[in-house]
């Protein structure tokens, strides 16, 4: 009963350094999501997928890449890091909601990865 | 465009007093409404939400909401405050229809609840 997994939990990148976040989940969810939280900006989101070999852009989606190959993992990468992009990650899913009850959860969401670039 | 506010940075509030979290929203259509809640270095975990029917909805650990169209408000309440339910608050957004269940965040609030 793992729900939504998220590896690594902290990891700290030199500027142009590349990294892959990864997403994993447990729950035959059709859509996933990349969020970071900043102070005072809430959670805004990167890219999101709504099924396998799907992606899409969010609202901040610039400096990041993601891929959802198998339906359970959702990669998020980032091929140049930078200062900016330190921040906290959170992963979640969702189901393909076509009534209330179905959906009514929203999203489940991973704990996070802590990522500090220098 | 969709958006959800939340004008109180932090709340503060004493141990068995009532509390309340402000929340807004502006959305094309009806809305999904959803309350989450994060505790330091975790995710956010789901409180309770409003899809259709009564506007007082009861959620997880004693906490309710109510939701008032005219206002377009959801706010977050709870009868008597406990220390443990300090953390921070977000109330979030899906505008009914769409293929992608997108919900858009509030900035978040802060909740101290003093003993």
């Amino acid at each position: 009963n793992a729900g939504v997994t998220q590896t690594p939990k902290f990891r700290v990148l030199k500027t142009g350094q590349s990294m892959t976040l990864l997403c994993a989940q447990d729950m035959n969810h059709e859509y996933m999501y990349w969020y970071r939280q900043d102070p005072g900006m809430g959670l805004r989101l990167i890219h999101y997928s709504v099924g396998e070999g799907t992606t899409a852009k969010g609202e901040v989606p610039d400096g990041y890449n993601v891929s959802r190959l198998k339906k359970q993992n959702f990669l998020l990468g980032l091929e140049s890091a930078a200062p900016s992009q330190t921040s906290v990650y959170f992963c979640a899913s969702s189901y393909l909601g076509r009534t209330e009850t179905k959906w009514g959860y929203g999203y489940t969401f991973g704990s996070g990865t802590r990522l500090t670039v220098v | 465009a969709q958006s959800v506010a939340q004008p109180e940075d932090q709340v503060n509030v004493a141990e068995g007093n009532p509390l309340t979290v402000k929340c807004t929203y502006s959305v094309s259509g009806n809305p999904y409404l959803f309350w989450y809640v994060q505790y330091p270095n975790r995710g956010l975990q789901f409180l309770l939400k409003y899809i259709t029917g009564d506007n007082l909805v009861k959620g997880s650990y004693g906490f309710e909401a109510e939701f008032n169209k005219s206002q377009t408000s959801f706010h977050l309440k709870k009868p008597s405050a406990l220390v443990s339910d300090s953390a921070l608050y977000f109330c979030a957004v899906r505008a009914y229809g769409g293929a992608t269940n997108k919900l858009i965040f509030g900035t978040g609030t802060l909740l101290a609840v003093q003993p």
